[in-house]
């Protein structure tokens, strides 16, 4: 069973450079989510969808883009680097916005900014 | 101030031993507690349910004390593969109102 697949595992940009991290989920989850997690501070939400075509911001958005044009995929896009945004991001997905089912993580992507 | 306050540690404590951590929220519209566990450069993974009566799984208890928003997560008989982050998460009514801890780090020796 894949789950919730993240690529890349491993990234090194310049400031200024823009990338998409990809995240993919094979469980037909309509909720999915990007966090990110920096030493001493829990995750934190970037963006979530709630269906395809549906996103919203979380409580970290600024600098990062997100589209889900299909159910499976939810990519996150850096605009424009910055070293501010060195951390481990990790997508997420759930059957269920409200209930209490178990969001399901990605195992992350380690991304550094020079 | 955070939303949900965790002791970071390290503990370090022999396999064998009960170990106890404290988590606080201070969000008092919260309905769903959680205790995740996360390995060493791993994604977080969902360890219990935390329930308003107090539950336990195995060598692990959970409390909730609604009234001084406190979460807990005791470990009896500590094993070489309980060592991990423990991430205390709340959540009100939809996921994305989910707010994690920053983690309480344990390390069992032998």
């Amino acid at each position: 069973n894949a789950g919730v697949t993240q690529t890349p595992k491993f990234q090194v940009l310049k400031t200024g450079q823009s990338m998409t991290l990809q995240c993919a989920q094979d469980m037909n989850h309509e909720y999915m989510s990007w966090y990110r997690q920096d030493p001493g501070m829990g995750l934190r939400l970037i963006h979530y969808s709630v269906g395809a075509g549906i996103t919203d911001q979380g409580e970290v958005p600024n600098g990062y883009n997100v589209s889900r044009s299909t159910t499976e995929d939810f990519p996150l896009r850096l605009l424009s680097a910055a070293p501010s945004q060195t951390s481990v991001y990790f997508c997420a997905s759930s059957s269920d916005r409200v209930s209490n089912q178990p969001q399901h993580f990605g195992d992350g992507t380690r991304l550094s900014i020079l | 101030r955070k939303e949900v306050e965790q002791d970071p540690g390290p503990f370090n404590v022999p396999e064998g031993a009960t170990v106890a951590f404290n988590c606080t929220y201070s969000n008092s519209a919260s309905q769903s507690f959680f205790w995740y566990r996360q390995d060493c450069r791993k994604e977080p993974k969902l360890l219990m349910s935390v329930y308003s009566s107090g539950n336990e799984d195995g060598r692990f208890t959970a409390q909730l004390n609604r009234a001084s928003q406190y979460i807990s997560l005791l470990i009896r008989d500590s094993k070489l593969s309980d060592s991990a982050t423990y991430l205390c998460v709340v959540k009100s009514l939809r996921l994305e109102d989910m707010r994690f801890g920053a983690g309480t780090r344990l390390t069992v020796k032998p």
